[in-house]
């Protein structure tokens, strides 16, 4: 089936200091969406992104879709506490009829921050 | 503003019992999903629903049925639980797509644990 892959796993950070995550797909995605997930929460919707090399910011957040849409990365800068969590990537890979929504997400990044 | 809402939050079971997890959105959204969460393997997608009485597998439904008599309601039954279905489970329901933006909005998650 479709996967999107989502690197890396884990990242340890000190406050401060910056942070990537990256998804990325074999297969051209209609669009992206990212979500959060804190420790013992549930995911929440950060952003989506349809256009191809759109980049979007949210304060310290910075979204990337890839030129050819088959990338995607979540940039933090000058990480703090609160934004400790696992990072979802996600895409319904342009499926059509009922299956348009149906989300195939990212395996996640847990992002741990020491203070 | 309930959103949505998973019942019970827990729940403990023998090996063979059915079980069933209850979803309610107050948001008259179309689309329903239902994910399980475990570790190493991200949210995989069990079952979705376009609507009421559209119901549709997803990646792991072996061992669920679903059903959505209304709108509101998307349970998930565990026919005859087994330790392998020890997980978390998160409802999540969305806009029909072209009506903006289809971020999925999750509940609080139902930890089961299968003994």
């Amino acid at each position: 089936g479709q996967q999107v892959m989502q690197i890396p796993q884990y990242q340890h950070v000190q406050e401060g200091e910056d942070f990537t995550t990256y998804c990325n797909s074999s297969t051209t995605l209609s669009n992206i969406q990212w979500y959060k997930q804190r420790p013992g929460g549930h995911p929440v919707f950060l952003i989506q992104l349809v256009k191809s090399g759109e980049v979007k910011k949210q304060k310290r957040l910075t979204f990337q879709f890839g030129e050819a849409k088959k990338n995607s990365s979540l940039h933090i800068t000058a990480t703090q506490t609160t934004d400790v969590g696992t990072y979802f990537c996600a895409s319904d890979f342009n499926a059509g009829g009922t299956s348009y929504g149906k989300l195939t997400f990212g395996q996640g990044t847990i992002l741990t921050v020491h203070p | 503003d309930a959103g949505i809402t998973q019942s019970p939050r827990y729940k403990i079971t023998e090996t063979g019992r059915q079980v069933t997890l209850m979803c309610h959105q107050t948001w008259s959204h179309s689309y329903m999903f239902w994910y399980r969460q475990d570790l190493g393997h991200g949210l995989r997608l069990i079952y979705y629903s376009a609507a009421a009485d559209i119901t549709d597998k997803g990646e792991v439904p072996d061992g669920y049925v679903v059903s959505r008599s209304k709108t509101e309601n998307f349970p998930l039954t565990l026919e005859s639980a087994t330790r392998s279905q020890t997980s978390v489970y998160f409802c999540a329901s969305s806009h029909r797509p072209g009506q903006g933006a289809y971020e999925q909005y999750f509940g609080p998650g139902t930890r089961l644990t299968v003994t």
